[in-house]
């Protein structure tokens, strides 16, 4: 089975400040990794994806992610976190087989201070 | 296009009300999905559609109906609700299926009185 575990459901950061945001995921094959964004009162937008190759992967926004295989862990980090980044995010995993769903982690919501 | 449409924005229904949901693609997806949302928690899976084939139900009460009249739209035909059903509704599709990555719809905010 499939579970992802976001540690710290709410991060402060000040603006400008790096952003880390922490994802671990269980998978008994090969994960593909992925980091939604969710605005309030909006849907969920995709920031990153990992699915295989490069095992750091940029995405939307300036952030990016490295997926580490050793550690179970898929990162999301921003150097310099900015007042619009202020979301929840979600990192979800799923594996390539066909009607696999997607199991979504609990979600950390980014707050940033001025 | 890429973009998923919801509709409405905003519903507010009471128990013994039947309502829809519509949902609408025109990027050529074949899968598409229905989500329901509680505030601060992850989107919990209700409903995938695979060519135009309900392939997964994640163990849904009847009073959700989904339906999926062609490749582009997606329904959630909605009856005899409960208060607790009161959430965000999320509609998602991707190509084929869960793999690739999912392009979410705005939401429809469903009260239940």
């Amino acid at each position: 089975a499939q579970s992802v575990t976001q540690l710290g459901s709410h991060v402060s950061v000040s603006e400008g400040a790096l952003v880390l945001l922490r994802c671990n995921y269980s998978s008994s094959v090969p994960p593909y990794l992925f980091w939604y964004v969710q605005y309030p009162n909006q849907g969920l937008q995709l920031l990153l994806k990992y699915t295989t190759g490069a095992t750091l992967v940029k995405g939307i926004n300036g952030f990016e992610a490295e997926f580490k295989k050793s550690e179970t862990s898929f990162h999301l980090t921003k150097p310099s976190a900015h007042m619009s980044d202020a979301a929840e995010y979600f990192c979800a995993v799923t594996r390539k087989t066909s009607y696999d769903k997607v199991i979504f982690g609990p979600g950390t919501s980014l707050s940033v201070i001025p | 296009d890429t973009e998923v449409t919801q509709t409405p924005k905003h519903l507010v229904m009471g128990m013994t009300n039947k309502k829809s949901l519509k949902c609408e693609q025109h990027m050529g997806h074949r899968a598409m999905y229905w989500y329901k949302q509680k505030a601060k928690k992850p989107p919990e899976l209700m409903f995938v559609y695979s060519y135009e084939k309900l392939s997964i139900n994640e163990s849904v009460p009847s009073r959700f109906s989904p339906e999926c009249p062609n490749s582009s739209l997606l329904n959630l035909h909605l009856h005899a609700l409960q208060p607790e059903d009161s959430a965000l509704y999320l509609c998602a599709s991707s190509h084929q299926t869960s793999y690739n990555e999912q392009f979410f719809g705005p939401g429809t905010r469903l009260t239940v009185l």
